[in-house]
This record gives C-alpha cells, sequence and structure tokens, in this order.
C-alpha cells in the first residue's frame, strides 16, 4: 500500500461546479496534512493546510479530515477555468520530518 | 518580503559529472528541505537542514549530499550522476509555529542528465 494514495484523474468539472480532491494515507502517526497546486511546469503552491479532524475553509476552498478514517479531502466551490492543475496531497509525522507526497490528481475545470 | 529562491534554474549535466544546486529560505525560516519530482510523479524527500546538519533523509544514495550555512541557505550535491537523476529538484523552506511547520516552495532547479 502506498503511503499517500490519490486518484491521478484527469477529473473534470464544469465550470462554476465543486470540485471535489480526495487522498487517504497509510500512516496513522501523521499529524499535518496539506494541499499544494502544481500548475504544469511550476513549482508546489500551497493551498491549504489541516491538523485537526474537520473542517477548514479559506475562500473558495475547505478541506475536510478525517483521521480515523485516514482521509483527507479539498472541496473547491465556484470552480474556474484558472483551477485547473494537479493538486497535491502532502502529510507528514510531525516538525522535523519531510513530507509524502502522492502522486497528484490533475484537475481539468471545462468552461 | 522574497520567497524561497533557487538558482540555477536550469542545469544540463552528463552522466557521471556532478552538480551543486542552491537555495536561499524564505526570511525567518530556519529549515531547508529537498525534494526530487520526476516528471508525472510527486516530490519525494531527499533530506532535511536544521542548524547546519542532516536532520533526516529519505531513501536516496549517499551520492546525494547536502549543506547548510549559517544564514540558513543550503546546497544539494549531486555526484556520479545517473540519467534517472533527471528531475525537477525543488527546496523548501519552513519555520515553527505553533509546533507545526509549513513548507513553501521555492521556483525550483531542472535538471537533464545526458
Amino acid at each position: 500500500q502506498k503511503e499517500v494514495e490519490q486518484n491521478s484523474g484527469p477529473l473534470s468539472v464544469p465550470e462554476g461546479a465543486i470540485a471535489s480532491l480526495n487522498c487517504t494515507y497509510s500512516d496513522r502517526v501523521s499529524q499535518s496534512f496539506f494541499w499544494y497546486r502544481q500548475y504544469s511546469g511550476k513549482s508546489p503552491e500551497l493551498i491549504m493546510s489541516i491538523y485537526s479532524n474537520g473542517d477548514k475553509e479559506d475562500g473558495r476552498f475547505t478541506a475536510q479530515l478525517n483521521k480515523a478514517s485516514q482521509y483527507v479531502s479539498l472541496l473547491i466551490r465556484d470552480s474556474q477555468p484558472s483551477d485547473s492543475a494537479t493538486y497535491l496531497c502532502a502529510v507528514n509525522k510531525g516538525g522535523a520530518d519531510g513530507l509524502t507526497f502522492g502522486k497528484g490528481t490533475h484537475l481539468i475545470i471545462q468552461p | 518580503d522574497a520567497g524561497v529562491t533557487q538558482s540555477p534554474t536550469h542545469l544540463i549535466k552528463t552522466r557521471g559529472q556532478q552538480v551543486t544546486l542552491r537555495c536561499s529560505p524564505k526570511s525567518g525560516h530556519d529549515t531547508v528541505s529537498w525534494y526530487q519530482q520526476a516528471l508525472g510523479q510527486g516530490p519525494q524527500f531527499i533530506f532535511q537542514y536544521y542548524e547546519e546538519e542532516e536532520r533526516q533523509r529519505g531513501n536516496f544514495p549517499d551520492r546525494f549530499s547536502g549543506h547548510q550555512f549559517p544564514n540558513y541557505s543550503s546546497e544539494l550535491n549531486v555526484n556520479a550522476l545517473l540519467l534517472g537523476d533527471s528531475a525537477l529538484y525543488l527546496c523548501a523552506s519552513s519555520r515553527p509555529t505553533r509546533g507545526y511547520r509549513t513548507q513553501y516552495f521555492g521556483p525550483g532547479t531542472r535538471l537533464l542528465v545526458l
């Protein structure tokens, strides 16, 4: 079992709809969870961080964490064509640890 | 507030050569992590430097080495380059905030080994 798993996609969503991205992780001691957005040819850009169970909202983005199910998700409301990118889920066990990434989900927002 | 910077942006080397990549962290950040991202994959953790010492290392051979300077900047060195070392090399910096560390990435160095 891979440490961090994501559906590679592509995930195609109409403009204005809600995009839902999912991620599961295997290590129960994971403490910190991150979503990064990566445009083609660019470096990852932090979108959201979440540390405790529940929802965290920031503008059009909502991160959801369920540690019992080892599941983290990202919702993007009112999707825009500029949201088209690869979304990387990353976890770590604590401050001193490097991030473990999934392979990313390729999201396409159709105008 | 300057973000994470990396140099060079692109590099072409041949097999067997050695390469040094450089990273300057965001202002106020004391920790630097290095990642390798192959095409179509997520970044893979190479190692992390804090207080000028390697604090943690991923599953990479000792051909990959690094250094952190007193001003928190860092270098990644790769010896005896292989074709498979061709990738985007990412530097990320962080600092502790309420017990957690959020890593911010630089623009990366794209290395091509021929």
